[in-house]
């Protein structure tokens, strides 16, 4: 089967960087997605790591490495309104196209 | 242009009722997925549309469930006899491969609650 782990919570202060892990175990996957959820909302897409490498989309930044079996979300110049729940997701990890299997989640709460 | 529409928002049954839950995705995408969200959790893939075809159905639960996308665009999905464990968010999403990438789009979710 597929899992991935990440921290439940993670804190930190505006204005600051944090990056949250994300590990994984599965047998085969096309890349590796991110998606931000505020509380009450839905899932919206943040990154996506299809090679090994970063990829940088403003104050976000993704960054995968298969060999290691590991992927981050990197947030910089925090904000108020970042305060959300992080998910990693593996994609087509489980046979279907483009499925994703989700992460349990990080709980992004920054702090003024 | 508008985004992935989902209804009804809320959804209260009584046990052994049978539910239908709609999925308006974006126009134009061909995929259509559906997932079961828990509370603290995330999604938990059920079902994956590709136009028409249900190409894979390996995470419905039991024989309960069913979708359908019978013209390729709207989707529903089919609760029978429903029980108190199938309380969760329910939430659709669709999705346009670019470039060997598939960005997918949640919709706001149908929370249904099974009593």
């Amino acid at each position: 089967g597929q899992s991935l782990e990440q921290p439940s919570e993670v804190t930190a202060v505006e204005g600051a960087i944090v990056q949250i892990n994300c590990t994984y175990q599965t047998s085969g996957f096309y890349g590796l997605s991110w998606y931000q959820q505020h509380d009450g909302g839905a899932p919206t897409f943040l990154s996506y790591n299809g090679l090994d490498g970063l990829e940088e989309t403003g104050r976000f930044s993704s960054f995968l490495s298969r060999s290691d079996s590991y992927g981050y979300l990197l947030l910089q110049e925090l904000q108020m309104k970042d305060s959300a729940s992080y998910f990693c997701a593996l994609e087509g990890s489980s046979g279907s196209a483009r499925q994703l299997t989700f992460g349990s989640g990080t709980q992004l709460t920054v702090l003024p | 242009g508008a985004g992935v529409s989902q209804s009804p928002r809320y959804k209260v049954t009584k046990r052994g009722q049978d539910v239908a839950l709609r999925c308006d995705p974006i126009s134009g995408h061909v995929s259509l997925y559906w997932y079961r969200q828990a509370l603290g959790q995330g999604p938990e893939f059920l079902t994956y549309f590709n136009y028409e075809a249900q190409q894979d159905k390996s995470g419905l639960p039991n024989d309960r469930f069913s979708a359908e996308r019978p013209e390729g665009s709207i989707s529903t999905l089919t609760i029978q006899r429903t029980e108190q464990r199938d309380s969760a968010m329910y939430r659709c999403a669709s999705g346009q491969e670019r470039q060997r990438q598939e960005t997918q789009y949640f919709g706001p979710g149908t929370r249904l609650l099974v009593l």
